[in-house]
């Protein structure tokens, strides 16, 4: 596989499940990102990783937690999720912080 | 903080012709980078194009190029022969330079090009 990928592709999940999102990245680099999409808003950023270290928390809400065991797998534990999580879930990556970033076909999320 | 505005929600042309979407944004970094990201129904997120703050030639990517005005803080985007397979929703986003990545790409609302055969 090349690119980013993001498993799954869609998921739907009750509000008591935990699940977790998970993206992998073949472009060799060093900082991942979560963004948020949902309908009729711009694309929020979640967490952003560099070198497997978090270096930014948008003011998530505890029941996202992310994870990035290293430089190639990001993933996001989803736990009590209200039915306003639903959305988009696009990760990304870049080459260094400040480099050109590069986004995964995302998993489209709905709790119910 | 960064703001970044689209003011064409929705925009349609006949195939082969061209169009340019608008992109304005609100900062106070000298160094920057911007964007121009598709996202077609498959929601994939595929760059466009790149342009760096300091460099003052337009950047082009075949049928793509963009009108960087840094005084009136635009960004526009021109695509030129426009194919069906322009049809997508179509991101402006900023990326500061200094600990840019650590702040993400701050997105605009979108505009939807419909591409008409």
């Amino acid at each position: 596989e090349t690119g980013v990928t993001q498993t799954p592709r869609h998921l739907v999940m009750g509000m008591t499940n935990k699940k977790s999102l998970k993206c992998e990245q073949h472009l060799g680099h060093n900082a991942m990102y979560w963004y948020k999409q949902s309908a009729k808003k711009p694309l929020e950023l979640m967490f952003v990783y560099s070198l497997e270290e978090r270096v930014e928390n948008n003011s998530v809400p505890s029941r996202f937690s992310p994870e990035c065991p290293n430089s190639s797998h990001l993933f996001l534990h989803l736990h009590t999720l209200q039915p306003e999580d639903s959305a988009l879930y696009l990760c990304a990556s870049s080459q260094e912080l400040v480099e050109t970033q590069y986004f995964g076909p995302g998993t489209r999320l709905l709790v119910l | 903080a960064q703001t970044v505005t689209q003011s064409q929600p929705e925009m349609s042309v006949q195939e082969a012709e061209t169009v340019t979407l608008s992109c304005t944004y609100d900062t106070s970094e000298n160094n920057y980078y911007l964007f121009w990201y598709k996202q077609p129904p498959s929601r994939q997120m595929i760059l466009v194009i790149r342009q760096e703050a300091y460099k003052q030639q337009n950047a082009t990517e075949n049928r793509f190029s963009v009108n960087f005005q840094k005084a009136a803080k635009s960004f526009s985007l021109k695509i030129s022969d426009s194919q069906l397979g322009d049809t997508a929703m179509y991101f402006c986003a900023f990326m500061k330079h200094e600990g840019g990545g650590a702040d993400g790409l701050t997105f605009g609302k979108g505009t939807h090009l419909i591409i008409q055969p």
